[in-house]
């Protein structure tokens, strides 16, 4: 049973248009979100992350947003580049030392020039 | 200046060999974790430690065993390998912050695991 879920495997771009990747959960006892970005053949890397305390956090051209009476989030990339182009992965964890991070599935993101 | 590094970055084996993925993080973290990306792509949680104490281990095989012999590694043994342990093996470390865990986990670039 998925307690995260991205449901969007998928999804192309323009150059300089904003890409918004969006992520379901289950479980309300979660407390941190986080995103992460993967190339193929490398670990994922760390992007941004959110507290359940909070709907919105930026940093850079990135922004997430959570609205938690919906168990919904959303990864916004304003402008997006080729660089961009990556797996996106939406993960939630409890708030606890060495707590799993539980993944969804996924969304690839092409970013055209 | 690698933050997390694992040994092997492949490993093609016989079903039934025992085999060891090595981790190591030197960014003094008190957490580390293995994950395994299956085939279809889902990234899951197989143990965590912290402070070389075991927190999770999620349902599986007793043929996986993790060892770690101090904070910065976590190795991974792996008995009797059989086909269905083909996948990527990915290690993390964190760092706990006292009663709010942030969990950001730092991973390091995989080990794939191919089983003949």
């Amino acid at each position: 049973d998925q307690q995260v879920k991205q449901n969007s495997p998928s999804l192309s771009v323009q150059e300089g248009r904003i890409s918004i990747l969006n992520c379901d959960y289950t479980n309300s006892m979660f407390d941190y979100f986080l995103w992460y970005k993967k190339y193929p053949a490398e670990g994922p890397t760390f992007l941004i992350s959110i507290s359940s305390i909070k709907d919105k956090n930026e940093d850079g051209r990135f922004t997430v947003f959570l609205n938690k009476s919906a168990k919904h989030l959303s990864l916004h990339i304003v402008p997006s580049q080729p660089g961009d182009s990556a797996v996106y992965f939406c993960a939630a964890s409890g708030d606890w030392a060495g707590t799993a991070l539980i993944f969804g599935k996924g969304t690839t993101l092409s970013v055209s020039s | 200046d690698t933050a997390v590094s694992q040994t092997p970055k492949y490993l093609v084996t016989q079903m039934g060999n025992d085999k060891s993925i090595k981790c190591e993080q030197n960014l003094g973290h008190d957490t580390m974790y293995w994950y395994k990306q299956d085939s279809k792509k889902f990234l899951k949680i197989m143990f965590s430690y912290n402070n070389k104490e075991l927190i999770i281990n999620e349902t599986v095989p007793n043929r996986f065993s993790p060892k770690s012999p101090d904070k910065a590694h976590l190795n991974l043994h792996i008995n009797s390998l059989e086909l269905g342990d083909s996948a990527v093996y990915f290690c993390a470390s964190s760092q706990s912050r006292g009663i709010s865990s942030y969990n950001e986990q730092f991973f390091g670039p995989g080990t794939r695991l191919t089983v003949l």
